[in-house]
């Protein structure tokens, strides 16, 4: 089975513009979690949806938005970029079931730069 | 709030010793799971090992086992006949259980394999 996959795998951007960033689950996920690891650091907890909804969120600005389609693919939004933006942003997906959440696969990442 | 604290940033060992890795985090939570996570050079993050906190007896797979001390809030990674594939930067990380999928990772401990 295929793993959990990201695009693209490499963004440049300039401060101020928008950017898009796509994970697809891995088959019967519906679950897909977002997080973002700047260099040197462990990864931060951004957003998770849930059955297009959306079940947590982290301590980032509304900059930052996300949202699942019926497929259970999901979007990470980020507008007005920053020069602290650029990361590695990792999406990861998961199988909830009654009576807690199960182990989260993780996707190769999106380097995204922003000069 | 949950915080994960690995001391140790750096670590070399030769080929085949066994590698510790020390893990301490804070919680008030009673249930909640554990994990090491490893992040090789090629960037895709990968679960170790996992250990939920109401199972006493420590998880094992394979050469990697863990010494969870629930009182203690302690959570150690033991590697055995460490191997040059294990070189890769390997992450502790607490997920309160029945909440979101949120994983708070600490910072990371980058282990070398040295043959």
């Amino acid at each position: 089975d295929a793993g959990v996959t990201q695009s693209p795998t490499h963004l440049i951007k300039t401060r101020g513009q928008q950017v898009t960033l796509r994970c697809s689950p891995i088959s019967g996920h519906k679950s897909v979690s977002w997080y973002q690891q700047v260099l040197g650091q462990g990864p931060q907890f951004i957003f998770q949806y849930y059955e297009k909804e959306e079940r947590g969120r982290g301590n980032f600005p509304d900059r930052f938005s996300a949202r699942q389609f019926p497929n259970y693919s999901s979007e990470l939004n980020v507008n007005a970029l920053l020069l602290g933006d650029s990361a590695l942003y990792l999406c990861a997906s998961s199988f909830p079931w009654t009576g807690g959440t199960d182990t989260q696969y993780f996707g190769p990442g999106t380097r995204l730069t922003v000069l | 709030a949950q915080t994960v604290t690995q001391s140790q940033p750096e670590m070399s060992v030769q080929e085949a010793e066994t590698v510790t890795l020390s893990c301490t985090y804070d919680t008030s939570e009673n249930n909640y799971y554990l994990f090491w996570y490893k992040q090789p050079p090629s960037r895709q993050m990968i679960l170790v090992i996992r250990q939920e906190a109401y199972k006493q007896q420590n998880a094992t797979e394979n050469r990697f086992s863990v010494n969870f001390q629930k009182a203690a809030k302690s959570f150690s990674l033991k590697i055995s006949d460490s191997q040059l594939g294990d070189t890769a930067m390997y992450f502790c990380a607490f997920m309160a259980m029945d909440r979101d999928d949120k994983i708070i990772f600490g910072k990371g401990t980058r282990l070398h394999i040295l043959p």
